[in-house]
């Protein structure tokens, strides 16, 4: 079943720890994207990529950094965790064919920084 | 440029009443139009989309949006709210062409509370 994983979908970790946020898509999807999301508040995209080899960063200003070596893989790592990088980390894809049908969000993983 | 201002950042309803959540966008180019659902820690659930067939656009669990032109809007229904209805709704605009196709933009969301 074509579907966008992500993983841990909870982390609590100490400040300054290193840490990799996965996402992976099985659709085959070109694009990608990171989303970062407070309780109850609205989405902020913090990096996206159209394909291997090519990132962008988002609307929000983040310290957090993304690669894609693979089509499949997009992860998010953050180099010293933080207690303002606490927050819920949104991935999605989306397909750009012929027509758009919006984006397909993964579960998201809930980052707590102490 | 496009944006999307979704009206009343709280809704609550009753259990069998009518829920209507707002939304209003602005767009350089004839738009598509999504509405997304999301649970407690959960990540976004598609609902429906407007991508300029049908002006009425039936979605699941009996939501349903209108699309009309002439107000910039894309309100969101449904008939009789059911306590699992409970959730944060997103609206979200793309371009239909240019520069801003297949780009989403969301709205700020709505917390829909359902009251026994």
């Amino acid at each position: 079943e074509a579907d966008i994983y992500q993983t841990p979908r909870y982390l609590v970790i100490g400040t300054g720890k290193k840490i990799t946020l996965e996402c992976s898509q099985t659709m085959g999807h070109d694009k990608m994207y990171w989303y970062q999301q407070d309780p109850g508040m609205e989405l902020h995209l913090i990096h996206y990529s159209y394909g291997v080899n090519s990132t962008e960063k988002g609307d929000l200003s983040s310290e957090s950094t993304v690669s894609r070596i693979r089509t499949e893989h997009f992860p998010l790592t953050l180099e010293s965790a933080r207690p303002s990088h606490t927050s819920q980390y949104l991935c999605a894809s989306s397909d750009m064919g012929q027509a758009f049908y919006g984006y397909t969000f993964g579960s998201g993983t809930r980052l707590t920084v102490v | 440029a496009q944006s999307v201002t979704q009206l009343g950042s709280h809704v609550s309803v009753s259990e069998g009443a009518l829920v209507l959540l707002r939304c209003n966008y602005s767009s350089s180019v004839p738009p598509y139009l999504f509405w997304y659902v999301q649970y407690p820690n959960q990540g976004l659930q598609l609902l429906l989309k407007y991508t300029s067939a049908a002006t009425l656009v039936k979605g699941i669990n009996g939501f349903e949006a209108e699309f009309k032109k002439s107000e910039t809007s894309f309100h969101l229904t449904k008939p009789s709210a059911h306590m699992s209805d409970a959730a944060e709704y997103f609206c979200a605009v793309s371009g239909a062409g240019g520069t801003s196709y297949g780009k989403l933009t969301f709205g700020q969301g709505t917390i829909l509370t359902v009251h026994p």
